[in-house]
C-alpha cells in the first residue's frame, strides 16, 4: 500500500490552463506539504497543512491554491498555467507539525508546453 | 535565516569505493537533520535522521552520518559504494519543536561506476 500517493504521476499541459493534482495519505498523518522540484533539482516546501488549517505558504503565486477536505487529502490547483511551473510536485506527509520525520509521495512531473 | 549547504554538486566514484558527502546548516535553536535520497526518477526516501541522542545515527543501506554541532555539520558516509548508490542525495534541516518546514539542501548527484 501505497502512504503518500498523488496522481496524476506525469501532466503534459498548455499554457493557460488548470490543473490539479490530488493527494491523499493513509497513515493518520495530521500535517501534509506541497514541495517543488525545479529543473535543478532544489526542492522548495510550497505549502503546509495541519488538521485541513494552513500553517505554512511560501512565497507562492496566489494562481497556486491548495484545498485540504479533511486531513489526509492535500489537494493543488494550479490556475493560468506558466511555463515556469514545469517541475516535479511531491506531497508528503508527517504526524506532527513539530518536526517529525516527514514521508513523501512519488512525485508529479508536470510539464507546461 | 535557515539554510542547508551541501558543497559537493556531483560525485563520481568507483564500486567499493569510501563515500563522503558533506552538509552544513544555519539554524537558529534546536535542529532536526535528515538526509533523504532520490534515485532516478524516484520519490525521496529518507535514508536517515538526527532528532538528539548519540550524534553518529545509522540509517538503512549501509549509510551513517554524524552530526558535530560545534562545526554545524551532519556529514553522510559509506564505507564501500555500490553502483546501484547511484542517486541524487539531499541533506535537510528543520526546526526542532516548530512548525515542520523541511529546507533542503541543492543536492549532491553521487555516480558509482562499475
Amino acid at each position: 500500500d501505497t502512504a503518500v500517493s498523488q496522481t496524476p504521476k506525469y501532466l503534459v499541459t498548455q499554457m493557460g490552463n488548470d490543473k490539479s493534482i490530488k493527494c491523499e495519505q493513509n497513515l493518520g498523518h495530521d500535517t501534509m506539504y506541497w514541495y517543488k522540484q525545479d529543473s535543478k533539482k532544489f526542492l522548495k516546501i510550497m505549502f503546509s497543512y495541519n488538521n485541513k488549517e494552513l500553517i505554512i505558504n511560501e512565497t507562492v503565486p496566489n494562481r497556486f491554491s491548495p484545498k485540504s477536505p479533511d486531513k489526509a487529502h492535500l489537494n493543488l490547483h494550479i490556475n493560468s498555467l506558466e511555463l515556469g511551473d514545469s517541475a516535479v510536485y511531491f506531497c508528503a506527509s508527517s504526524p506532527s507539525i513539530s518536526g517529525n520525520t516527514i514521508y513523501f509521495g512519488e512525485g508529479s512531473w508536470l510539464t507546461v508546453v | 535565516a535557515q539554510s542547508v549547504s551541501q558543497h559537493n554538486h556531483h560525485v563520481i566514484l568507483s564500486e567499493a569505493a569510501s563515500l563522503e558527502l558533506g552538509c552544513n546548516y544555519s539554524y537558529g535553536g534546536t535542529v532536526n537533520l535528515f538526509w533523504y535520497v532520490q534515485y532516478p526518477g524516484q520519490h525521496l526516501q529518507l535514508l536517515l535522521k538526527y532528532f538528539s541522542g548519540d550524534p553518529l545515527v545509522k540509517g538503512i543501506k549501509g549509510f551513517e552520518a554524524e552530526f558535530i554541532k560545534s562545526k554545524f555539520s551532519f556529514n553522510l558516509r559509506k564505507p564501500s559504494v555500490q553502483w546501484s548508490d547511484t542517486a541524487e542525495y539531499f541533506c535537510a534541516a528543520s526546526g526542532a519543536g516548530t512548525a515542520s518546514k523541511l529546507t533542503f539542501g541543492t543536492g549532491t548527484r553521487l555516480q558509482v561506476m562499475l
